[in-house]
């Protein structure tokens, strides 16, 4: 699986949009982006995934470069439960049986 | 629906003992995966487990072996434990061959001393 890049911290003030970018230059064609995030001391949640188009679901929003190189996560109105870590994955297939390759993630902070 | 399920939340071996920790996976989810947390890094990928047989397996020693029981729970056990396997253990449940993402339990938090 091609490798990502997040930057490992970031702010964000309650009730604006947290924009969370993800490299992964070396993306092959068969390769999905997929976003989960971990609160503390909880299990990862899944969050969103893409192959080349932009989704949206009630939780997120997904843009995906047209080179796909990199993408960016967005949280439209973040709130305080929103603190977490946050982790870009990319992997072959929407299968859920291949394993995850997580990276460090990045540590999102909403503050008041 | 109860999601994923971990058991125990919490537990303390002494080095060298061995340990046992126990999965259940969402209803409907044949596929189970777990995966080793250490403190402030992300999951690593320890074996997946489908069919009663691991299919996949991450750079792990052989002291991490596995088991699938024919309700499709699991259970990881870790031989000779180290000070170094301290950590959180997730387990992960999905169905084998539909598209869907990865349901994760809360883990299980193993303190070795």
């Amino acid at each position: 699986d091609a490798k990502t890049t997040q930057p490992p911290s970031m702010d964000c003030a309650e009730g604006r949009a947290a924009n969370l970018p993800c490299n992964h230059s070396t993306i092959s064609g068969n390769e999905y982006v997929y976003w989960y995030r971990q609160i503390h001391s909880q299990g990862p949640q899944y969050i969103i995934h893409g192959l080349k188009n932009n989704e949206t679901n009630e939780m997120a929003s997904l843009i995906i470069t047209e080179d796909r190189k990199s993408s960016t996560l967005i949280l439209p109105h973040a709130t305080l439960r929103d603190t977490a870590v946050y982790y870009c994955i990319v992997r072959v297939g929407r299968n859920a049986g291949n394993m995850l390759t997580f990276g460090g993630g990045t540590r999102l902070m909403v503050k008041p | 629906d109860a999601g994923v399920t971990q058991s125990p939340t919490h537990l303390i071996k002494t080095r060298g003992q061995q340990v046992t920790l126990r999965c259940s996976p969402k209803s409907g989810h044949d596929t189970v995966s777990w995966y080793q947390q250490a403190l402030g890094q992300g999951p690593q990928f320890i074996f997946q487990y489908y069919e009663e047989e691991e299919r996949q397996r991450g750079n792990f020693p052989d002291r991490f072996s596995g088991h699938q029981f024919p309700n499709y729970s699991s259970e990881l056990n870790v031989n000779a434990l180290l000070l170094g396997d301290s950590a959180l253990y997730l387990c992960a449940s999905s169905p084998y061959n539909l598209n869907t993402e990865a349901f994760f339990g809360q883990g299980t938090r193993l303190t070795v001393v």
